[in-house]
This record gives C-alpha cells, structure tokens and sequence, in this order.
C-alpha cells in the first residue's frame, strides 16, 4: 500500500463547479500536511498548509481528519486556472521527510 | 524571491555516460532532497540531506549517488546512465520544522539514449 494515496482522477468538470480531492496517509506519526499544486510541465508550488482545525484561503477549504488519517481539499467557483495536478503530501520528520501522493489532475472546461 | 536553481532544463547522455545534476538553494535550508517523477508513479525520493555532508536514502536510490560539500549545493550523480533512468528530476528544499514549505528547483528532464 502506497503511504500517501489520492482519488486516481482525472476530474473534469464544469468552470463554476465545486470539487472535492481525498487524500489518505498511513503513517500515523505524520506531522504536517500540505496541498501542493502542478501545472504541466512546471514545478510543484504550496497550494495551502491544511491544519486539524480545518483551514480557508479564498476559495479553497483544506481539512485533516487525523484520527481517520484523512486531507481534504475543497474548491469551490473553479475557475479555469484552477486547471493542474494536486499533490497531498505529508511530512514526517521535522522537514526531512516529505512524502507525495500520486496526484489528481483536475481539468476546468468552459 | 528565494530561489532553487537546477544547473540543466533538458539533459541528452549516452548510456553508460555518468551525470552530474547540480542543485542550488538560497534560502540557507538545512534539508535538501532530489526526487524523481514519471507518469503514474508521481514524485519518488531518491535522496536527501539535512546538513553538509550528511545524506539518507530515499525510496529509490540504487543507481544514483549524492554530494552535499556545501550547504547552499545538492548533487545528484549517475553513476552509469541507463534508459531506465529517463525522467524528469526535481531538486527541493526545506527549512528544518514542522510546517515548513519545500521549495522546487523548475526541473531537469532527462533522457537517457
């Protein structure tokens, strides 16, 4: 079993729909959690920290359910920008483990 | 702006050619890491260091070998290139800390003929 699984995608869906990403992880002693987004052929760049207490950044809501060792990403009016893999990643030793899930692309259509 | 730096956008060696793929970072981080990403497999570590001369296997490490002399630079080195080795190399760094952000170098794709 993969440490850091992701929904396997693709998800295409409408500019203006809302759309969920599940992230699981299955090292329970992982510290800090992370939505990382990919464009084509860049980088991966910080999307948002995801906190227990659940977090918000404009229209992206991120949530861990660390007792079911389950990340959420939510966003909400996609836009076509919105358009890019999504990466789950977990740390797992003060900043010298990240672990990646395999993604989730997510394809905004006019 | 901080800045990861990969020596190389495209790289093209011959089987059997050892390569050196250069990582630096600005931001005075303890951790560096190389990963490398394919289709389907996502991001996988090959290796990382979390201080000058010190480096930890990752997930994948047969074939390749690192050198970190300076804090600032990560090398990541092919020993003997083999086509199983195409592929596209990210470079990353991090703070020492709980919510610490990685930072990534633009890439370097690889291909190996």
């Amino acid at each position: 079993r993969k440490e850091v699984e992701q929904d396997p995608g693709p998800f295409n869906v409408p500019e203006g729909a809302t759309v969920a990403f599940n992230c699981t992880y299955s090292n329970s002693a992982s510290q800090s959690f992370f939505w990382y987004r990919q464009d084509c052929r860049k980088e991966p760049k910080l999307l948002m920290s995801v906190y227990s207490s659940g977090n918000e950044d404009g229209r992206f809501t991120a949530q861990l359910n660390r007792a079911s060792q389950y990340i959420s990403l939510l966003i909400r009016d996609s836009k076509l920008s919105d358009s890019a893999t999504y990466l789950c990643v977990v740390n797992k030793n003060y900043g010298q483990n990240f672990v990646f899930g395999p993604g989730t692309r997510l394809s905004v259509l006019p | 702006d901080v800045k990861v730096t990969q020596s190389s956008r495209y790289l093209v060696k011959r089987t059997g050619e050892k390569v050196f793929l250069e990582c630096v970072q600005d931001m005075d981080h303890e951790n560096m890491f190389w990963y490398r990403q394919d289709p389907g497999l996502g991001l996988r570590l090959i290796y990382f260091s979390y201080d000058v001369k010190m480096k930890e296997k990752g997930d994948i490490p047969e074939g390749y070998s690192v050198s970190r002399e300076k804090k600032e630079r990560f090398s990541l080195i092919l020993e003997s290139a083999s086509t199983n080795q195409t592929s596209m190399y990210l470079c990353a760094s991090t703070k020492q800390g709980m919510n610490t952000e990685a930072f990534f170098g633009q890439g370097t794709r690889l291909t190996v003929v």
